[in-house]
């Protein structure tokens, strides 16, 4: 059983449309990132949630840590082809040197 | 500036053979990280490096893998014997090692291993 479920795995929409992925786990977080990973690339950095009920916007990226600090979600306010991407979320261990991801999600963003 | 840069992009090998992944970390980056992706998978941690030491190697699935990090700068992933169950991206990140706070990790691009 993985650690982190992500859902849905595969989103394909078309420019414009509105979209939510989502991260979920049993157990409780002390914090989450997200991450997006382009074809050929490793994986980036987009935010780190800590907080239970935490809200935290980038530009048209919407993060959401669940109060209970067992789930998460990503909303992404009229998308565009740029991003088109792998969006993973991954949690940290306590000294901070292990990061063990979700499945992700791949989402493509038609013009 | 550079980030952190992987050798080869991609490597085609028969089962078997004997493969090295090379890493170049972020300048200053004493922290240095391996991880595998599989086809449609999140990375799955391998082994960490702080310094020239292999801090945890909880990871490495079997003992065909091994890296070093010998001069605490580039590091090389070693597989031996591949498989065609080793086909997968290797990911290299590198961090700061700054105490009391979360240091970034940033990843190379990795390198495509494919088993034949």
């Amino acid at each position: 059983t993985q650690l982190l479920e992500q859902s849905p795995q595969f989103l394909s929409i078309q420019e414009g449309e509105n979209l939510t992925v989502y991260c979920n786990s049993s157990s409780v977080f002390s914090s989450l990132q997200w991450y997006r990973q382009e074809p050929g690339e490793g994986p980036v950095l987009l935010v780190t949630v800590v907080t239970g009920g935490e809200v935290k916007k980038l530009k048209r990226l919407t993060f959401q840590f669940g109060d209970a600090r067992k789930d998460s979600s990503l909303h992404i306010t009229a998308a565009q082809p740029g991003d088109t991407g792998l969006y993973l979320c991954a949690l940290r261990n306590n000294a901070g040197n292990m990061l063990t991801f979700g499945g992700g999600t791949r989402l493509m963003v038609k013009p | 500036g550079a980030g952190v840069s992987q050798t080869p992009s991609n490597k085609v090998t028969e089962k078997g053979k004997y493969v090295e992944l090379r890493c170049d970390p972020i300048s200053g980056h004493t922290a240095l990280y391996w991880y595998r992706q599989s086809l449609g998978q999140g990375p799955e941690f391998l082994i960490y490096f702080q310094g020239t030491g292999a801090a945890d190697d909880s990871g490495l699935p079997n003992d065909r893998f091994f890296a070093v990090r010998p001069e605490g700068s580039v590091s090389t992933l070693k597989i031996q014997r591949t498989e065609r169950g080793d086909s997968a991206v290797y990911l290299c990140a590198s961090s700061l090692a700054l105490p009391g706070v979360y240091n970034e990790q940033f990843f190379g691009p990795g390198t495509r291993l494919t088993v034949l």
